[in-house]
């Protein structure tokens, strides 16, 4: 069975970076899409960006271009998302999600990312 | 981009009765060469991740209860709960995989 276990949660002064990992077990890790997805509180689902760990180059949304980095460790079958030039309005919970070309069937617990000076 | 805009955005339905939510997407996802619409499903509840309920516009994820059905091509498409039960209350979304990926806003459900 496939599990994505994510970072926890991270307190960041505006300005900063964050980064967040997601450390998958079970199943291929190498030939699928790991997205990020992010969820403002009490808003929706937005994606972020996602690479395929065997290709390693990342694909981002044009919101995030210059400010989302996204790379992959294929010994630790890990992907991490940082996020630099922190504003509050990066508050939100960040998800990892495992996918084909299509839907994305798995996903991460999630980690709160919170923005605060 | 495609924008996805689902509607309404918050339904309530008593339980046993049908719920019906809508996505409709700025352009088509239909890859016409496999015939097949790039659409997906989620159902989140409060303090979890999405889960996908499903994909390819129709087919039903292993587990997911037969009351779920998902119909529609091109660029409108409907999320269909036949006999509402009290764990379906939770926001839905829809997704596009046809370019990139993005959401719809999300309908939230609740029972009347």
């Amino acid at each position: 069975q496939v599990q994505l276990v994510q970072s926890g949660a991270e307190v960041k002064k505006p300005g900063s970076s964050v980064k967040v990992s997601c450390k998958a077990s079970g199943g291929t890790f190498s030939n699928f899409n790991v997205s990020w997805v992010r969820q403002a509180p009490g808003q929706g689902l937005e994606w972020m960006g996602r690479i395929i760990p065997i290709v390693g180059i990342p694909n981002y949304a044009q919101k995030f271009q210059g400010r989302v980095a996204i790379t992959a460790d294929r010994s630790t079958s890990t992907v991490y998302m940082e996020l630099s030039s922190l504003r509050s309005e990066d508050t939100a919970v960040y998800y990892c999600a495992r996918h084909p070309a299509g839907a994305f069937e798995y996903w991460g617990q999630g980690t709160l990312v919170t923005v605060s000076s | 981009d495609i924008v996805m805009t689902q509607s309404p955005d918050s339904l309530a339905v008593s339980l046993g009765e049908r719920a019906t939510i809508n996505c409709k997407s700025s352009q088509s996802v239909l890859y016409s060469a496999k015939n097949t619409d790039y659409l997906a499903w989620y159902q989140q509840k409060p303090g979890q991740p999405p889960k996908l309920l499903i994909s390819w516009a129709s087919t039903r994820e292993s587990g997911v209860p037969d009351r779920f059905s998902g119909s529609g091509s091109g660029t409108d498409f409907t999320l269909t709960i036949s006999s509402l039960q009290a764990e379906d209350v939770a926001v839905y979304y829809c997704q596009q995989y046809y370019s990139t990926y993005s959401f719809g806003q999300g309908t939230r459900l609740e029972i009347k």
